[in-house]
């Protein structure tokens, strides 16, 4: 069953716009922790934010902001005032308890337009 | 954030060679990871690498046909055995820091290894 969900293949969005990708996972532990990842076209997968499943707070980190809705299972990731240079893959991810793997969501493409 | 380093960068391989990628920490971790990238998809996790002890695959992937060597607490390498077209993919190596701070949840990936079998 899929774990880790991204309903959003593609996004366009203009320049210093807000944009909010979406995920949404899975899981019967009560711990757990999520995961953003950017993508750029280089290939390198660079961390941006975590959201443990304890965690009182929505995690922020700079522009990075994830909108944590334990109830609903989301973990959308928010970037505010976007930029050129955001435009990439950005995959969300999951691990489960103990467990140290991290499990990818299929990815959202977002293109900034200038 | 752990400095990740792997070789080759890319390669252009024939079908049926092997390749072995590795992959170098500039600190000393527990858990290793490699995943796979095919194109246009997202990572799949081929293994988990502890020191000291055989990796661990996950289903789909077999030991005969990618073996992992953990040598050390900074280093693995990932052997893609008698390739096929289908093995061409972003093969990435990622570490879970060991510091004992906030940052230990985080896990950081290498820069990959570009592979074409043609």
């Amino acid at each position: 069953a899929q774990k880790i969900t991204q309903t959003q293949p593609g996004m366009f969005v203009q320049e210093k716009e807000a944009v909010t990708l979406d995920c949404t996972y899975d899981t019967s532990d009560p711990s757990y922790g999520l995961f953003w990842y950017k993508q750029p076209s280089s290939g390198e997968m660079i961390f941006l934010i975590y959201q443990g499943s304890y965690d009182q707070q929505n995690a922020t980190e700079g522009r990075y902001s994830l909108n944590f809705q334990k109830a609903r299972k989301s973990a959308n990731l928010v970037i505010s005032a976007s930029q050129l240079g955001d435009s990439a893959m950005y995959f969300c991810a999951m691990r489960e308890g103990r467990a140290s793997k991290i499990i990818f969501g299929s990815g959202t493409r977002l293109s900034i337009r200038p | 954030s752990a400095v990740i380093s792997q070789k080759p960068s890319r390669d252009i391989c024939q079908r049926g060679t092997s390749l072995t990628i590795q992959c170098q920490v500039d600190s000393q971790v527990t858990m290793m990871f490699w995943y796979r990238q095919q194109p246009g998809q997202s990572l799949t996790l081929i293994a988990t690498a502890n020191q000291g002890s055989e990796a661990t695959y996950e289903s789909g992937f077999v030991i005969d046909k990618f073996p992992i060597s953990r040598p050390n607490l900074t280093f693995s390498t990932l052997t893609v055995s008698n390739m096929s077209p289908e093995d061409s993919s972003i093969y990435l190596c990622s570490v879970q820091p060991s510091t004992p701070d906030r940052r230990l949840h985080e896990q950081y990936f290498g820069p990959g290894t570009r592979l074409t079998v043609t």
